[in-house]
């Protein structure tokens, strides 16, 4: 199957800094990155659509300003946690179809975000 | 607003019995997965349903889809404890994933 790599896997950051979460497909092109994020014991929430060469769309009550996605090529969806809080720690998790129409998304091995 | 509900959301299985985790969804789909998630690790697939009646099995676990009921039921033969982990079910609305609670599953001897 398609391969989905994340990095880094864990990180531990600052309160009021930024940190920048890479989501790459590795042996297939996508068009199209998801961003889901996991809060401990709960579920995956969908947090924004990321399109190569066009601006993300977020869902609803996701802030684009803190969270900037970058989708710059078909391997590669950035997602950037601009001034994180505590309460943005969280497990980050990015998936992607292996071509336009698959409906089997691949998902990458998530990040673990720890804000102190 | 697409809801998706998983029942139970605790499910202890003793070894070598039958268990079956239900998956209800409110909206139009005839796209459904069935993931599986150990602790501190992300999401393994198991089953992707792409049709009415579709019934997939693999090893130990069986997932069917109606739906015109709108559920999809992932059933589980004979346990064993390394099926011990947590099983989300998800629906596809235009390819977004919209997840159910989870079923966290701990199988006894």
């Amino acid at each position: 199957g398609a391969v989905v790599s994340q990095h880094p896997s864990r990180v531990i950051c600052k309160s009021g800094t930024s940190v920048k979460i890479e989501c790459r497909s590795l042996d297939f092109q996508a068009t199209t990155m998801f961003w889901y994020r996991q809060f401990p014991k709960q579920s995956l929430m969908l947090m924004a659509t990321s399109n190569e060469g066009s601006k993300a769309t977020y869902e609803q009550g996701v802030e684009k300003d803190k969270f900037l996605i970058n989708h710059a090529s078909l391997t590669l969806s950035t997602l950037t946690v601009t001034s994180a809080h505590p309460e943005d720690s969280s497990f980050y998790i990015c998936s992607a179809p292996d071509s336009p129409n698959s409906y089997e998304q691949y998902f990458g091995p998530g990040t673990r975000l720890t804000v102190t | 607003e697409l809801k998706v509900e998983q029942n139970p959301l605790f499910l202890s299985m003793q070894e070598g019995k039958n268990y079956t985790i239900y998956c209800n969804y409110s909206t139009t789909s005839d796209r459904l997965y069935w993931y599986r998630q150990d602790p501190g690790k992300s999401l393994e697939s198991l089953f992707v349903l792409l049709s009415n009646g579709a019934v997939k099995q693999e090893g130990r676990l069986m997932a069917s889809l109606d739906t015109k009921a709108r559920l999809s039921t992932l059933h589980i033969t004979a346990a064993v404890h390394d099926l011990s982990a947590t099983y989300f079910c998800a629906v596809d609305t235009d390819y977004k994933l919209s997840f159910g609670a989870g079923t966290t599953v701990t199988v006894r001897a």
